[in-house]
């Protein structure tokens, strides 16, 4: 079984501050593990995901994910905050592909990231 | 990037009534098709996962005769929530292929 624990709901940073969301997840299996943006009324959109190699994996609109074994953890960062930030972002988990070539996700409840002017 | 839409977009609907809610993968064809409904301030939840011509294998806890998934082709699935409750009221959302592509999502309010 696979879970995800996303630590703080509500997380609120400076224009221009780090931005540093937390995800740990516990997995019987190597893992695949995902951050994924969503804006208010719309869809899911993947910014990075890690599934094996290099355990820092950057992703789109500056913002990256460190892949920590011992730690369990997948946090994602942006070094400066911008305004366009602000949205709901989710960390998922999945096992290893499937013979479909995909499996299915186990989401984290969520933080909703808010930038202060 | 691959374009998946859903339709509608925003639906309301009485209490005992059923609502249809289409997924379309615009560009690129899924043998897999991934159905989440997500609860308001709550995270995505799988309900259901279907192949392409085959039966959807569901979730626990999710009523097969109540969301009813057809995946009739690789670009097009649906699902159909009968006798619809205001507790079914939620943001449904699709996945082709999983992973990598969401569709827009799917408000439904049953009153």
């Amino acid at each position: 079984a696979q879970s995800v624990t996303q630590l703080g709901s509500h997380v609120s940073v400076s224009e221009g501050a780090l931005v540093l969301l937390r995800c740990n997840y516990s997995s019987s299996v190597p893992p695949y593990l995902f951050w994924y943006v969503q804006y208010p009324n719309q869809g899911l959109q993947l910014l990075l995901k890690y599934t094996t190699g290099a355990t820092l994996v950057k992703g789109i609109n500056g913002f990256e994910a460190e892949f920590k074994k011992s730690e369990t953890s997948f946090h994602l960062t942006k070094p400066s905050a911008h305004m366009s930030d602000a949205a709901e972002y989710f960390c998922a988990v999945s096992g290893p592909l499937s013979n479909f070539g995909n499996e299915k996700l186990t989401f984290g409840t969520g933080t909703r990231l808010t930038i202060i002017p | 990037g691959a374009v998946v839409s859903q339709h509608p977009s925003w639906v309301i609907c009485k209490s005992g009534t059923s609502v249809k809610i289409e997924c379309r993968s615009l560009d690129f064809q899924a043998t897999t098709m991934f159905w989440y409904r997500q609860f308001p301030k709550q995270s995505l939840m799988l309900m259901a996962t279907s192949n392409e011509g085959s039966k959807a294998t569901y979730e626990q806890g999710v009523e097969k005769d109540k969301f009813l998934i057809n995946h009739a082709s690789l670009t097009l699935s649906t699902l159909t929530v009968t006798s619809a409750h205001p507790e079914d009221s939620s943001f449904y959302i699709c996945s082709p292929g999983g992973e990598q592509y969401f569709g827009p999502g799917t408000r439904l309010t049953v009153t």
